[in-house]
């Protein structure tokens, strides 16, 4: 079965210039998690949506991030426009929301790792 | 401070021996989850646990979560490269929604 697909894996550009990050979550899956590791702050949650709509977007810091998720099956992260201090590894994780009668795990993706020069 | 803490940060051993990384939560946990992390990948799912006192095998990895809900423990047995990574506990609680929690991990390096 595939797992959570990512894209791309690395990203170097520019500060200012505008980054989308993708996220294809596993098939059946109504959570998905957008994720951001650092060395300072550890994996820290952005947003999740449940069945495409955004639920919890305390973790986004800044109006700088936005993401979208037009059908079950993408996702999407911009930053416009991107600062170094945006440089991380952004994971994209999904799961199956029901909880009752087995355990449901997120999955994570590999990761992009992003790079702002 | 982290509502999740880990210990140690790193951690260094000898090919076969026995190791332990603790997980202590600041608050009641609903379900405890520990992945493991090797550099330049994504995190891989070990173990969930959900009910105090639990306890849960996997080839050579255990985990328990203690009566109270708030610590967990991942032990593992004569330890061996593959072991490696980084292993990291997260945690959602009572009213959390999904939401994950994550640990700030903690580094296994095995010699061999």
């Amino acid at each position: 079965d595939a797992g959570v697909i990512q894209s791309p894996r690395h990203e170097v550009t520019e500060m200012g210039q505008e980054v989308t990050l993708r996220c294809k979550p596993i098939s059946g899956h109504d959570y998905l998690f957008w994720y951001r590791q650092t060395m300072m702050r550890g994996l820290e949650l952005l947003i999740y949506f449940n069945n495409n709509v955004p639920i919890d977007d305390s973790g986004m810091p800044e109006d700088r991030f936005s993401a979208k998720m037009p059908n079950a099956s993408f996702s999407t992260l911009k930053i416009q426009p991107s600062e170094p201090r945006d440089s991380a590894v952004y994971f994209c994780a999904s799961s199956k929301g029901d909880r009752g009668y087995s355990n449901q795990p997120q999955h994570f993706g590999d990761g992009t790792r992003l790079s702002i020069l | 401070s982290q509502e999740l803490e880990q210990s140690p940060q790193s951690l260094i051993v000898q090919e076969g021996k026995n190791l332990t990384i603790n997980c202590t939560s600041s608050k009641t946990l609903y379900g405890l989850y520990w992945y493991k992390q090797k550099y330049g990948e994504g995190l891989i799912f070990l173990m969930m646990l959900q009910k105090g006192g639990e306890e849960k095998s996997h080839e050579k990895i255990t985990a328990k979560l203690d009566e109270k809900k708030q610590q967990s423990s991942l032990h593992i047995t004569a330890s061996q490269p593959s072991h490696a990574g980084i292993y990291l506990c997260g945690a959602d609680r009572p009213g959390s929604n999904y939401k994950l929690t994550f640990g700030k991990g903690t580094l296994l390096t095995v010699n061999p």
